[in-house]
């Protein structure tokens, strides 16, 4: 069965400083998209980043970039320039492009961001 | 674009009672989740839809959940009789299968407190 693991219950950065989210995965299917997600306190989740499984070029959105490493089943996010408002939950999540297309979820990591 | 709708956005009950929970998926969007997120935990999906089609309900507890999706638009979620465990945010997310993004767009939850 497909797994998707975040190991850092919580994080703390500085503002203006950098952080780095971590996720690993098991699956034996070799064509997936991954997620982040956020989920802010009380609002509703929204998508932060993708990345397609077959693309071998690490994703970026502005201060988001991700690091895929397809052999390791590894996804982690980085967040540079660290800012009050990315306090939040962080979710990875794991496509199937096959069959169902069913998302699976880590179980997140809280980020708490210092001023 | 309009986004995913979701009412009552709070629910309190006894337990045994019954509950149903509305949800109006991103027009046009033909994939729609059910998902239960319990405090401090990621999202578990409960069922799946593909237009008013059932694609995965493997972890809906079919003793007291059941779900419908006529017409392939709008879904209710329904829990009867409730249980104290039952306690959680019921999220309704839906997508459109395919295409280049494959992106979740997220309701604002419904959040149920049984007592």
């Amino acid at each position: 069965a497909q797994t998707v693991t975040q190991s850092q219950p919580e994080m703390s950065v500085q503002e203006a400083e950098t952080v780095t989210l971590s996720c690993t995965y098991d699956t034996s299917e070799s064509d997936y998209y991954l997620f982040w997600y956020k989920q802010p306190p009380s609002r509703q989740m929204i998508l932060v980043i993708r990345q397609e499984a077959y693309k071998q070029q690490n994703a970026t959105e502005n201060r988001f970039s991700v690091n895929f490493q397809k052999a390791a089943k590894s996804f982690s996010l980085k967040i540079s320039d660290s800012q009050l408002g990315d306090a939040a939950m962080y979710f990875c999540a794991w496509l199937s492009l096959s069959g169902t297309y069913k998302y699976i979820f880590g179980t997140g990591t809280r980020l708490k961001v210092l001023a | 674009e309009a986004g995913v709708a979701q009412s009552p956005r709070y629910k309190i009950i006894e337990k045994r009672q019954s509950v149903a929970f509305w949800c109006n998926p991103i027009s046009g969007h033909a994939t729609l989740y059910w998902y239960q997120q319990i405090l401090g935990q990621g999202p578990k999906l409960l069922i799946q839809f593909q237009n008013n089609g059932v694609v995965d309900d493997s972890q809906l507890p079919k003793d007291r959940f059941s779900a419908e999706r006529l017409k392939g638009v709008d879904s209710t979620l329904k829990i009867q009789p409730a249980k104290l465990e039952d306690s959680a945010v019921y999220l309704c997310a839906s997508s459109t299968r395919g295409g280049s993004y494959n992106e979740q767009f997220f309701g604002p939850g419904t959040r149920l407190t049984v007592l």
